[in-house]
C-alpha cells in the first residue's frame, strides 16, 4: 500500500518562529488533507490539498503531486499551536485516509 | 456543515463487558463511514471501512467478532467492543464521506475507552 513520512518527527519552536513541515507519499493521491490533533485527541481539519497551495490566516501548505510531497507551513508560531500534525492520503478519493506518524511540535513563550 | 460526532467521548468499563461507540454524521449523509485507533502517542490505525446497508470491510489483524460494527442509516455507524480487555484501551476516533462526493473525510472527536 501506500507509504507517507513525515518529517520532523518533533519540532520545538519558540513563539513567533516559522516553521515548515513536510509529507512525503510514495503513490499518485486523490486526495490529501492535513490536520492538527489537539491535547484532547480532536482531528482539526487544516487543508484539504490533493495539489496547488492553500492559506489560512498564519497557515499555508502546497502540495505538488507531480514529485509527491507536500509542505505545511507555520508562520509566527503561538503556543496554540502545539500539538501533533498528521498528513494523510487517499489514492482514489473514497477510500480510507493513510495517515503518517505525524509531527509534534511543541511551542514555547 | 459537515459535522461528524461521536459518543460517548469517553468510557470506562470493566474487563468483560461490552461497549458501543455511535458515530453519527450530523447534517450529511455518509454511505461509507471509517473506524480507527489510536493508541498514546502514535498515528491512526484503519479498524474497518463501514458501509450503509452491508457488512464491514475488515483491516488484516482486527478481529471481526470482537469488534462488531453496523451502519443501520445512511447517518449512524456503531462500534461494539465485545468483551473488552485492557488491551482493548485506546483512543476510537470515526471519519465520514459525503455520500455521492469524492475528497475530504470529516472526523468525529473520538472516543476514549478504558478498560480495567
Amino acid at each position: 500500500g501506500i507509504q507517507v513520512e513525515q518529517s520532523p518527527p518533533d519540532l520545538i519552536l519558540q513563539e513567533g518562529a516559522n516553521s515548515t513541515l513536510r509529507c512525503n507519499f510514495s503513490d499518485s493521491v486523490n486526495n490529501l488533507q492535513w490536520f492538527h490533533q489537539n491535547p484532547w485527541g480532536q482531528l482539526i481539519n487544516l487543508f484539504y490539498i490533493p495539489s496547488g497551495t492553500k492559506q489560512n490566516g498564519r497557515l499555508s501548505a502546497t502540495t505538488v503531486a507531480t514529485e509527491r510531497y507536500s509542505l505545511l507551513y507555520i508562520s509566527s508560531s503561538q503556543t496554540t499551536d502545539s500539538g501533533v500534525y498528521f498528513c494523510a492520503v487517499d489514492p482514489t478519493g473514497n477510500t480510507p485516509l493513510v495517515f503518517g506518524k505525524g509531527t509534534r511540535l511543541s511551542v514555547i513563550a | 456543515g459537515a459535522v461528524v460526532s461521536q459518543h460517548p467521548s469517553w468510557v470506562i468499563c470493566k474487563s468483560g463487558t461490552s461497549v458501543k461507540i455511535e458515530c453519527r454524521s450530523l447534517d450529511f449523509q455518509a454511505t461509507t463511514m471509517f473506524w480507527y485507533r489510536q493508541f498514546p502517542k502514535q498515528s491512526l490505525m484503519l479498524m474497518a471501512t463501514s458501509n450503509e446497508g452491508s457488512k464491514a470491510t475488515y483491516e488484516q489483524g482486527v478481529e471481526k467478532d470482537k469488534f462488531l460494527i453496523n451502519h443501520a442509516s445512511l447517518t449512524l455507524s456503531t462500534l461494539t467492543v465485545t468483551s473488552a480487555h485492557p488491551e482493548d484501551s485506546s483512543f476510537y476516533i470515526c471519519s465520514a464521506i459525503l455520500a455521492g462526493a469524492l475528497g475530504t473525510q470529516y472526523f468525529g472527536p473520538g472516543t476514549r475507552l478504558t478498560v480495567l
